[in-house]
């Protein structure tokens, strides 16, 4: 099974910031990594889907990169309605969520 | 309108079945897998089973694999998820999930609390 490591666990950031989120997969995952957005009593909303596809409606701040075991999920200006949890996925073997990053506002 | 509607929780005691159900609506449902993933109380996400579109295939992680049954009926657009021999780690929000090519849908989803 492929296990995902995402760090950090928790981030604090204030408005306008620049943030970024790590996934490292136990393998080579061939760029199949999304990245889900998560507010509480919600349920997910995918942002981004292999590796840097934004989907339909993701602004444009939100970006995506990697390759092999190692990738990232960036937000550059923070704006307060990012505020969230976020999950990496990698679905090129089964699907494993990392264990997710509250996001704060400092 | 796409809607995805989960039904089925509920309070069960470790040990028992439930069987969880997803209506979906909107889309064609036929044509789509169908991803069912958990979310215990203030922790993160987990997968716990596929089915491909025609049903014909279904996979599980380890932790439900033997226990957890990933079904369709395409003729009535609905998923289901039997659960058996419930333990209190299922306790969790249950979500299902229909991934797309360009899109991803989720239902609301529906709470399973497992405890004596």
């Amino acid at each position: 099974d492929i296990q995902m490591t995402q760090s950090p666990p928790s981030l604090s950031a204030s408005l306008g910031d620049k943030v970024t989120i790590t996934c490292q997969a136990s393998q080579n995952i061939n760029k199949y990594i999304a990245w889900y957005q998560q507010k509480p009593g919600k349920a997910p909303r995918l942002l981004i889907r292999y590796t840097s596809t934004l989907e339909s409606g993701t602004p444009s701040r939100f970006s995506g990169s990697g390759s092999g075991r190692d990738y990232s999920f960036s937000i550059s200006n923070v704006e307060s309605e990012d505020i969230a949890s976020y999950y990496c996925l990698q679905y090129v073997n089964l699907n494993t969520f990392g264990a997710g990053t509250k996001l704060e506002l400092k | 309108e796409v809607q995805l509607v989960e039904s089925g929780g509920g309070l069960v005691q470790p040990g028992s079945p439930l069987k969880l159900s997803c209506a979906a609506s909107g889309f064609t449902f036929s044509s789509n897998w169908l991803n069912w993933i958990r979310q215990a109380p203030g922790k993160g996400l987990e997968w716990v089973a596929s089915i491909n579109p025609d049903g014909s295939s279904t996979y599980y992680p380890d932790t439900v694999k033997g226990r957890f049954v990933v079904s369709k009926d395409n003729a009535k657009n609905t998923g289901y998820l039997q659960m058996n021999n419930l333990r209190s780690e299922d306790t969790a929000m249950y979500y299902c999930e229909i991934p797309g090519y360009n899109f991803d849908y989720w239902g609301q989803g529906v709470m399973v609390t497992v405890s004596s």
